[in-house]
């Protein structure tokens, strides 16, 4: 069963930043797209950034543009988001989702989430 | 950027009842790109029907998903204790994904 585990999240004073870590496990890690999608408190989804197969090709929401990074490591089967300049508005929940493939461009399976808080 | 309104927000039904849930989209959606998604309290989300009909993996076939364009509906025939949650839409295009805001069905 393929799964997706995310760490790293934690409590940051804004203008902070924070390492965002995924493992993915029992599926070939290298061969799919790679997303994150986050979730305040209460609220609904947001996708937030994605990640080609290769890492060479990136695309972010307009809100985290500039300010957050996803990048991987294929060797490893680790995705990672390296948030900055954190604002409070970027509290929530922060799934990693792996894109089926096929070019559906769905999130086929997500891990449990990660929790992101930036107060002072 | 296309934007999914989800309608109604909240759906009260008894088990056994029909649901009909609502995704309207700002502008056209490619069919293919047209996901909807249930996330149980305290839960990831998980995949339900991808390509606005098909149904993913381990899905029963009272859950059913259907049109194109700009609207596509979500229909659960017999509601069971499980299907209690909230349910997303997601499109994609021009490098961008985006979710409907969410419905929530409660028990009545």
């Amino acid at each position: 069963e393929v799964q997706l585990v995310e760490s790293g999240g934690g409590l940051v004073q804004p203008g902070g930043s924070l390492r965002l870590s995924c493992a993915g496990s029992e599926f070939t890690f290298s061969k799919y797209w790679m997303h994150w999608v986050r979730q305040a408190p209460g609220k609904g989804l947001v996708w937030v950034a994605r990640i080609n197969t290769d890492g060479s090709s990136t695309s972010y929401a307009d809100s985290v543009r500039g300010r957050f990074t996803i990048s991987r490591d294929n060797a490893k089967n680790t995705l990672f988001l390296q948030m900055r300049s954190l604002r409070a508005e970027d509290t929530a929940v922060y799934y990693c989702a792996r894109d089926s493939g096929l070019g559906l461009r769905i999130f086929d399976y997500w891990g449990q989430g990660t929790p992101v808080t930036v107060s002072s | 950027e296309i934007v999914l309104t989800q309608s109604p927000g909240t759906l009260s039904l008894s088990p056994g009842e029909r649901a009909t849930l609502s995704c309207r989209a700002s502008q056209s959606v490619n069919s293919n790109y047209l996901a909807w998604y249930q996330q149980r309290p305290g839960q990831a989300p998980s995949l339900l029907i991808y390509g606005a009909s098909s149904r993913a993996t381990g899905i029963p076939d009272r859950i059913s998903g259907s049109g194109s364009g700009t609207d596509f509906t979500l229909i659960i025939s017999r509601m069971e204790r499980e299907d209690f949650a909230v349910y997303y839409c997601q499109q994609y295009g021009s490098s961008s994904w985006t979710f409907g805001q969410g419905t929530k069905v409660e028990i009545k």
